[in-house]
């Protein structure tokens, strides 16, 4: 069965300070790959999405970045954290299935708080 | 406009009553729609996929119009445990590479 691992679970982090999410699935293999972020009491935002190594689109211009060093890892970066970039960290994943989207599953989140 | 639109609540509604939520979404050539459901603090998870001739599980009913350009969910029976965020998903894409596209959520709350 696929899994999905995200971590840390909660993070605090000073203002100024990088930031490393890191998320793996296991599996499968060449599964599309999502971070989102979720400000408190609002919905899903998608910032990034990959369908393979080392592709990247990015949805919302930020201060944030994201790699996929590997089939099945996608991290997400920052060189210098805001106060606007604490918030709900969720990486997800999909299928890949030709003819349409399928579901996401997600990862537990990471919770980011920055101070 | 937003690509996927949702009444945010909150709904509250007596235990036992029959609730509906409506996603509208902008995008005409949208191919796959979901609803997720979102507990506080939590990551959220599948609670249906919806179909063009609509589906039924339990007492969860989800229905698209593809005409009007809307999805809907349809909770009967409501139970305590129902209290959640509901979340509309929607694959704007014909393609592998689909983004999957969130509304901002409905939440719903049952009051005993």
């Amino acid at each position: 069965s696929q899994t999905i691992h995200q971590w840390p679970a909660t993070l605090v982090q000073p203002v100024g300070s990088p930031l490393s999410l890191e998320c793996t699935v296991e599996g499968t293999s060449n599964p599309n790959l999502y971070w989102y972020r979720q400000a408190a009491g609002r919905g899903l935002q998608l910032l990034f999405y990959s369908v393979g190594i080392g592709q990247i689109s990015s949805e919302v211009p930020q201060n944030l970045s994201a790699s996929r060093p590997q089939d099945r890892q996608f991290i997400l970066s920052s060189k210098k954290l805001l106060l606007s970039d604490s918030g709900f960290y969720l990486c997800a994943w999909s299928p890949l299935a030709r003819g349409g989207g399928t579901e996401a599953f997600f990862g537990q989140g990471t919770r980011l708080t920055v101070v | 406009r937003k690509e996927v639109e949702q009444d945010p609540g909150p709904f509250n509604v007596p235990e036992g009553a029959t609730v509906a939520f409506n996603c509208t979404y902008s995008n005409s050539a949208s191919q796959s729609f979901f609803w997720y459901r979102q507990d506080c603090r939590k990551e959220p998870k599948l609670l249906m996929s919806v179909y063009s001739s609509g589906n039924e599980d339990g007492r969860f009913t989800a229905q698209l119009n593809r005409a009007s350009q809307y999805i809907s969910l349809l909770i009967r029976d409501s139970k305590l445990s129902d209290s959640a965020t509901y979340l509309c998903v929607v694959t704007p894409q014909y393609s592998s590479a689909s983004k999957i596209i969130f509304g901002s959520g409905t939440r719903l709350s049952i009051r005993p």
